[in-house]
């Protein structure tokens, strides 16, 4: 079945680094936008970044740009997050999500991962 | 940005009564150039990701049942459940994908009364 797996989180000091990666099955992987989504647990639900089919177009939220970096490998069925000079704030569940729609960075998400847990704390 | 405003925050509705969540754009997410809502409604169950109810503001993602509907246009957009399941007990968020940083509404929590 159509399915996303995160992995690669864990506690981090500030300062440190991550690397998020998320396996996908089940559907044509290449043929879809992917996203990062984050969400502080009780809270609400926060864009981090998407990515194009090819890679080519990719956008940031403010608050990580320039310290994260979205990629993606379509041999491998894979995203990633790699996630730079980490603070505080950036503790949180991070979900990786597909696209509804080919092609299109449209129609909202239409299947997410259950999300991987990055801790940042001394 | 686009902010996005729920209201209410929480509602507590009887079982096979009907459930209004309101949502209030910044701006505008019509697409004036296909005549679509860049927006759309997400249900979040405790410990589960959020899955997508509707899109274009109106479109059922396949297999949610049609007690779920969207409506509204430009920046007014509504979630209504017509008759409120003990298994729609959930967080529900609102969504735009109409411009860069995509944005969530605070979320809309719906209890049973």
């Amino acid at each position: 079945q159509v399915q996303l797996v995160e992995s690669g989180g864990g506690l981090v000091e500030p300062g440190g680094s991550l690397r998020l990666s998320c396996a996908a099955s089940g559907f044509t992987f290449s043929d879809y936008y992917l996203t990062w989504i984050r969400q502080v647990p009780g809270k609400g639900l926060e864009w981090v970044s998407y990515i194009s089919v090819s890679g080519t177009n990719i956008y940031y939220a403010d608050s990580v740009k320039g310290r994260f970096t979205i990629s993606r490998d379509n041999a491998r069925n894979s995203l990633y997050l790699q996630m730079n000079s980490l603070r505080a704030e950036d503790t949180a569940l991070y979900y990786c999500a597909k696209g509804n729609i080919a092609s299109l960075p449209s129609g909202g998400m239409d299947v997410w991962g259950q999300g991987t847990t990055v801790t940042v704390s001394s | 940005d686009i902010v996005l405003t729920q209201s209410p925050d929480s509602l507590a509705v009887s079982l096979g009564e009907r459930a209004t969540i309101n949502c209030k754009s910044s701006q505008s997410v019509l697409y004036s150039s296909n005549n679509k809502n860049y927006f759309a409604w997400y249900q979040q169950k405790p410990g589960q990701p959020p899955k997508l109810l509707i899109y274009w503001a109106s479109t059922r993602e396949s297999g949610v049942p049609d007690r779920f509907s969207g409506s509204g246009s430009g920046t007014d957009f509504t979630l209504t459940i017509s008759s409120l399941q003990a298994e729609d007990v959930a967080i529900y968020y609102c969504h735009q994908y109409y411009s860069i940083p995509w944005t969530f509404g605070q979320g809309t929590k719906v209890e049973i009364k």
